[in-house]
């Protein structure tokens, strides 16, 4: 069964709202969580990496205003797209690393999420 | 510049047979990971194999192996004796420099692997 749980997997709102996604380790303790985002037909691209108990780092050209990243607790980070617009329509996946794997490569996607901005 | 180079944007494979996904990557870190996902059009990434830049040996799971050249700077993954199920994007990513719990992983542009009944 999956590690890391990403809700909702699929959802459609409404331009100028705000929609919030959720991005679950299960049984495990992840400091630290990527958000990437996904066009159809392309590669991941890192958005920002959600730092537990601090702020997210975003890379360059990711408005940290419009993406905001949370990382209340060891298990959970949400990302926010507020104001939305359709051009913000796409696939948002998360990933988290194992705190306690010092080689830092064990990392678990999430299911990923579909943005539908209408 | 791109760090992580996929050259093949699609590939079409009888089944059975064997299939290479080249990767090339770019890096001044003498200590990197390189790692191969899958997405399968349902959108989840899985994680199939990793190298490590110091690892001696290439790196295989089951049917992927991993051709590790460091030289040229290349990390192909090699999957034996395809299935139909093999049919999704195949990603390319690295890890660079030394881990660190804030690293990143950066993904290439992806390979969409097709196999042939």
């Amino acid at each position: 069964g999956a590690v890391v749980s990403q809700h909702p997997s699929r959802v459609i709102c409404k331009s100028g709202t705000s929609v919030k996604i959720e991005c679950r380790s299960l049984d495990f303790q992840a400091t630290t969580m990527f958000w990437y985002r996904q066009f159809p037909k392309k590669s991941l691209m890192l958005m920002a990496t959600s730092n537990e108990g601090s702020k997210a780092t975003y890379e360059q050209g990711v408005e940290k205003d419009k993406f905001l990243i949370n990382h209340a607790s060891l298990t959970l980070s949400t990302l926010t797209v507020t104001s939305a617009h359709p051009e913000d329509s796409s696939f948002y996946i998360c990933s988290a690393r194992l705190v306690l794997d010092s080689s830092g490569n064990t990392i678990y996607f999430g299911e990923g999420s579909w943005l539908t901005v209408v | 510049a791109q760090k992580i180079t996929q050259t093949q944007p699609g590939m079409f494979v009888q089944e059975k047979e064997a299939v290479t996904l080249d990767c090339t990557y770019d890096t001044s870190d003498q200590s990197y990971g390189l790692f191969w996902y899958k997405q399968p059009s349902s959108g989840e990434m899985i994680f199939l194999i990793y190298q490590g830049s110091y690892d001696e040996q290439n790196a295989t799971e089951g049917r992927y192996s991993l051709n590790f050249q460091k030289a040229r700077k290349s990390a192909n993954l090699v999957i034996s004796a395809s299935q139909l199920g093999d049919s999704a994007m195949y990603f390319c990513a690295m890890r660079e420099g030394r881990y660190s719990s804030a690293s990143k992983i950066i993904f290439g542009s992806g390979t969409r692997l097709s196999i042939r009944p």
